[in-house]
């Protein structure tokens, strides 16, 4: 199965400043690759996919880019609603996998 | 809106099975353009794909699971169901279903809808 790595583990930053998250793939995915957000309590929201596909109401602060094996995920300045958590998820070749998940925080 | 609601027991012994139903309104499960999905989430936050399932029945499911799982759709309630037998302690999660598009070219959309998630602890 494709191993998704997602770093860092936790991004401390302070609201209005850019956020930059990364996603890396064993083996490429082409751009099959989707971005989750997921605040305590909830379940993951789908954000964006594909060739940055956002989905309804994302705010344009959210962009995607990358291709292959290496991704990110910007946020280019934080609002308080941002501080959660973001997946990343190949899907390209079943069985779909999911990074390990980066904890955006207050710094 | 589409919404997706799971149920089932919250405690399951070892070496039972797990058994989990999603009730889904605000759209026909038997939608040949949806297909569903049972995702799980480990207590230190990582995500695991366990299977999907179309309304006809097929289905697939993650090799990791496969020898244990079984996935079932009625269509009569607008639901569908996770089976998931010899459980351990390993199989402790919160345990959310979801749904994505499907289409006419064979094409998976990511998880579009999800539940809110059951928490399922084994435990004896």
């Amino acid at each position: 199965e494709i191993v998704m790595t997602q770093s860092p583990a936790t991004l401390s930053v302070s609201p209005g400043e850019r956020a930059t998250l990364s996603c890396r793939a064993s083996q490429t995915v082409s751009t099959n690759l989707a971005w989750y957000q997921q605040k305590p309590g909830q379940p993951p929201r789908l954000l964006m996919y594909g060739d940055s596909t956002r989905t309804t109401g994302l705010p344009a602060r959210f962009s995607g880019s990358g291709s292959g094996t290496e991704f990110t995920l910007t946020i280019s300045s934080l609002q308080s609603e941002d501080f959660a958590i973001y997946h990343c998820q190949q899907y390209h070749i079943w069985p779909w996998t999911f990074g390990q998940g980066t904890k955006v925080e207050i710094k | 809106q589409v919404q997706l609601q799971e149920s089932g027991p919250g405690l399951v012994k070892p070496s039972q099975t797990l058994s989990l139903t999603c009730n889904v309104s605000g759209v026909s499960i038997s939608s040949d353009n949806h297909y569903w999905t049972w995702v799980r989430q480990y207590p230190g936050k990582g995500l695991e794909w366990i299977g999907y399932i179309f309304h006809a029945g097929s289905s697939y499911y993650n090799p990791s699971l496969e020898s244990r799982v079984i996935m079932s759709v009625d269509r009569s309630k607008n639901q569908f169901s996770l089976n998931l037998a010899s459980v351990t302690a390993a199989d402790t999660a919160m345990y959310y279903c979801a749904g994505g598009h499907y289409s006419s070219f064979g094409d998976f959309s990511p998880f579009d809808y999800w539940g809110k998630g059951t928490l399922v602890t084994v435990s004896s």
